[in-house]
């Protein structure tokens, strides 16, 4: 069956350090990828995405992440964290079985001390 | 253009009561989803829809009813209220198109069932 896995419900990292969030993942064909992040009170909003091409992709608020078919991981990561990127961070495999079904990880809270 | 919104943000139901929880997209979007989220848990598919007429069940969809009459709206009816169901709700629509798999998320709704 797909899943996906984040094995850290919560990371606590400086203001200024860089920050690796990962995510591994249980498909058998080529995935659809995703990185969602939640503000408090807020819906998700995605941060990236990869569906083919070059495994290593840009998104918004200065973070990228580098799919890597070998060890089923598709990690987040940003060279230098700000306090506002303090939220919950989600990765997802998207699966298109007839209707298009995307599947999420637990959750990664990141906390940004200063 | 307002997205994805849900109506209410937050409602307290007693045990047994029914209520349906809204959801519109202004952006012409196909495919429509309901999730639950609860702590630690991630997001959970409760229904999802592939078009006005076009309804399927998700990973979690017992006690839950939905219909799509319109593209626009997709609302989730819940039937003799459980404590089971007290989460927040989130829906989300996404583009039927080519490589389009993000998912444009509601605000979310708050239940608590007592």
């Amino acid at each position: 069956a797909q899943s996906v896995t984040q094995p850290d419900i919560h990371i606590t990292v400086s203001e200024g350090a860089s920050l690796e969030l990962r995510c591994n993942y249980s498909y058998g064909a080529t995935p659809y990828l995703f990185w969602y992040v939640q503000s408090p009170g807020q819906g998700l909003q995605l941060l990236l995405k990869y569906f083919s091409g070059d495994t290593l992709v840009q998104g918004i608020k200065g973070f990228e992440a580098e799919f890597k078919r070998s060890q089923s991981s598709f990690n987040l990561r940003k060279p230098s964290v700000h306090w506002s990127d303090a939220a919950e961070y989600f990765c997802a495999v998207g699966i298109n079985t007839g209707g298009f079904k995307t599947i999420f990880g637990a959750g990664t809270r990141l906390f940004v001390k200063a | 253009n307002a997205g994805v919104t849900q109506t209410p943000k937050f409602r307290i139901l007693k045990i047994g009561q029914s209520m349906t929880l809204q959801c519109t997209q202004d952006m012409n979007h196909n495919y429509m989803y309901w999730y639950r989220q609860d702590p630690g848990m991630g997001l959970k598919l409760i229904y999802y829809s592939v078009g006005a007429g076009i309804t399927d069940k998700g990973e979690v969809p017992n006690g839950y009813n939905v219909s799509r009459s319109t593209t626009e709206d997709f609302p989730l009816r819940l039937e003799l209220a459980a404590p089971s169901q007290t989460s927040v709700y989130f829906c989300a629509s996404r583009s039927s198109g080519q490589g389009s798999g993000e998912q444009y998320f509601g605000p979310g709704t708050r239940l608590t069932v007592t």
